[in-house]
């Protein structure tokens, strides 16, 4: 089983909708974020979470609204889903680190359309 | 201003050879760490390599290794004997430790090379 599991993987939806991307990891991280990936371009951090009682928002956070429902669980809101977020999202985990090295692991991504 | 820059867009390279991905960061950040990660084309985010600001020799990780530039703020990924399941897109990215300890987090990423490995 993947360490990092989102949930749906694809989802095509219209405009208007409200949306609600899922995340689950098994890693025991402390940290976790939610970035958007748009075609050609890198990931841009939208939110991210130290704990379950810290939330905190990323560059690109208009729009979106998250939870952290439990050390292991962190979702993705789109209250009202309009075309220009359609995009790869991504969910990630880290640990605390003592220098920085600690590498961030992805999940596969949810890929969604907004028509 | 960006704060990572890769000037690659895309490269074609033959099978067996080395490549060199090319990376640029800016912070005034004294501790910082910087990342490559690659994303075939199924799309998943695959950790490869990590160098600290303050590491004094380049990161290694098998036939990966980071050109470490510090003065030149450069931090360039090398690939030995490239295969053909190294063609993906490939993303410098950079954390400020200052910012993470309680403040800001996140990884900064560039926009990526395309890198096409033929045969």
């Amino acid at each position: 089983d993947a360490d990092v599991t989102q949930t749906p993987r694809n989802r095509i939806t219209k405009t208007g909708k409200r949306i609600m991307l899922e995340c689950s990891q098994t890693k025991g991280h402390d940290r976790m974020y939610w970035y958007r990936q748009d075609p050609g371009l890198g990931l841009q951090l939208i939110y991210y979470s130290f704990d379950v009682k810290d939330i905190n928002k990323g560059e690109i956070s208009d729009g979106y609204s998250v939870s952290r429902q439990a050390q292991a669980k962190f979702s993705l809101s789109l209250e009202s889903a309009i075309p220009n977020q359609t995009a790869l999202y991504f969910c990630a985990t880290s640990d605390l680190f003592p220098g920085g090295g600690q590498p961030q692991h992805f999940g596969d991504g949810t890929r969604l359309s907004i028509l | 201003a960006q704060k990572i820059t890769q000037t690659q867009p895309g490269m074609f390279v033959q099978e067996k050879e080395a490549v060199t991905l090319d990376c640029t960061y800016d912070t005034s950040d004294p501790s910082y760490g910087l990342f490559w990660y690659k994303q075939p084309s199924s799309g998943e985010m695959i950790f490869l390599i990590y160098q600290g600001s303050y590491d004094q020799q380049n990161a290694t990780e098998g036939r990966y290794s980071l050109n470490f530039q510090k003065a030149r703020k450069s931090a360039n990924l090398v690939i030995s004997a490239s295969q053909l399941g190294d063609s993906a897109m490939y993303f410098c990215a950079m954390r400020e430790n200052s910012n993470s300890g309680g403040g800001a987090d996140g990884l900064t990423f560039g926009k990526g090379t395309h890198l096409i490995i033929q045969p």
